[in-house]
């Protein structure tokens, strides 16, 4: 079975400029998590998908934005972008209706923002 | 909301145990889970607790306890493998959804 995969794996863009990022998660898998990476604050908690619906939000302004397919493929756009956004953004995905007991993550988009 | 607290790094010699700890404060909890992350590397599950006691999955282990807000993850028989950082994690928001709350992470560092 695949794994979790996220494209483009780097990124380099410049401040005000808009980023698209993408995630296929684990074929029957239809939740779809994202989160940020950066040195100083961790993995935060972006938002969650399940059946194209977005279930739980985190604490990020609303330049941070996803949505999910029908296929359960899942995008998130940063809008605007700023130097602080520049971090490792993850997916994970998981199985079954609510399983946090288990996240599938993805290797990951290496944003610089310049 | 949730928080997690663990220290940032842990130093240890190859073949000894070592214990990580997590504290944490929810406004709702469902259990406490664990990931690796290697340096450039993806985070990966290693073990779930919803109730208290002890899980064992080879040379990792994981405790709760729900009545002190605390867990543990213990590694036995340290290999320089091994050498990653360690996350505990609660749902961001309750049941009936999925998302994370992560720890800031412990670096373990395995000495020879």
């Amino acid at each position: 079975k695949a794994g979790v995969t996220q494209t483009p794996r780097y990124l380099i863009k410049t401040r005000g400029q808009q980023v698209t990022l993408s995630c296929s998660p684990i074929s029957g898998h239809r939740s779809v998590s994202w989160y940020q990476q950066t040195p100083g604050q961790g993995l935060q908690f972006l938002f969650e998908y399940f059946s194209e619906t977005q279930r739980n939000k985190g604490n990020f302004p609303g330049r941070f934005s996803g949505r999910q397919f029908s296929n359960s493929r899942s995008e998130m756009n940063v809008s605007t972008l700023e130097l602080g956004d520049s971090a490792l953004y993850l997916c994970a995905s998981t199985g079954g209706a609510s399983s946090y007991n288990e996240q599938f993550f993805g290797p990951g988009t290496r944003l610089t923002v310049l | 909301g949730q928080s997690l607290e663990q220290p940032s790094e842990v130093t240890a010699v190859e073949g000894a145990i070592v214990q990580i700890n997590c504290t944490y404060q929810t406004s709702g909890f469902y259990g406490l889970s664990w990931y690796q992350q290697h340096d450039g590397g993806a985070p990966t599950f290693l073990s779930y607790n919803a109730l208290d006691g002890l899980e064992e999955t080879g040379r990792f282990s994981s405790f709760l306890s729900r009545s002190d807000s605390y867990g543990y993850l213990l590694l036995q028989e340290l290999q320089m493998k091994d050498s990653a950082s360690y996350f505990c994690a609660a749902p961001y928001s309750g049941g009936g959804a999925d998302g994370l709350t992560f720890g800031k992470g412990t670096h373990l560092i395995i000495q020879p």
